[in-house]
């Protein structure tokens, strides 16, 4: 089975802090995403990956950043963490070949205070 | 634009009920569609996916969805609904190119009264 692992279940931080949010996947698949998760908003994009070092923008990549350094870790960044990025965050992988078929960690729930 | 929406926000039914969730999409072509469910304080997980062809799917747990072109939907369903079937359920729609995204209806809420 693929197993998409995020490293925190949950985080509570401060305003201003960094925040990283980590995600390893050990499927050897191309393809990363993070997405936020909101009541009645469903999943938007954030970031994603299609190689190691490369990044693409998604839908609402405002005050966040991303890293893929290696191949099955891709970690997104909160620079200087705000209130209004409470939230639940989702990393998901697939591979290259079947792109669009998304295996997702268990989420952080990140509140930020 | 491209967009799904999911009509029903929450539905409760009664264990052993039949269940129907609606979704329907904007997308300019024919796009890959899927069902995905989210149990409490988890992941999304996969239970159907429709490519191409036959327009009805079978999935995971018994469930199945079906694909209405002329309707532009891909309803969900499930004959007899289990106590452990209460969960999120997102309906997506994700293009045919490597440049395309998978777009997130924004979910809905199953409740099953035993």
């Amino acid at each position: 089975d693929v197993k998409v692992t995020q490293s925190s279940r949950y985080l509570v931080k401060r305003t201003g802090e960094k925040v990283f949010l980590e995600c390893v996947q050990d499927m050897d698949h191309e393809n990363m995403f993070w997405y936020r998760q909101d009541p009645g908003l469903g999943l938007r994009l954030i970031y994603f990956s299609y190689d190691v070092k490369m990044k693409e923008k998604g839908d609402i990549p405002e005050g966040y950043s991303v890293s893929r350094e290696k191949k099955e870790r891709f970690s997104l960044i909160l620079e200087s963490a705000s209130t209004n990025q409470t939230s639940m965050y989702l990393c998901a992988s697939s591979p290259q070949l079947a792109k669009n078929i998304q295996y997702f960690g268990a989420g952080t729930r990140l509140s930020v205070l | 634009a491209q967009s799904v929406t999911q009509p029903d926000i929450h539905i409760t039914v009664s264990e052993g009920a039949s269940l129907e969730l609606r979704c329907n999409y904007s997308y300019g072509a024919t796009p890959y569609l899927f069902w995905y469910v989210q149990s409490p304080g988890q992941g999304l997980q996969l239970l159907l996916k429709y490519f191409s062809g036959d327009t009805l799917v079978q999935g995971i747990k018994g469930f199945e969805a079906e694909f209405k072109r002329s309707q532009s939907s891909f309803n969900l369903r499930k004959p007899s609904v289990h106590w452990s079937d209460a969960a999120e359920y997102f309906c997506a729609v994700g293009g045919k190119t490597s440049y395309d995204k998978v777009i997130f209806g924004p979910g809905t809420s199953l409740s099953v009264i035993p």
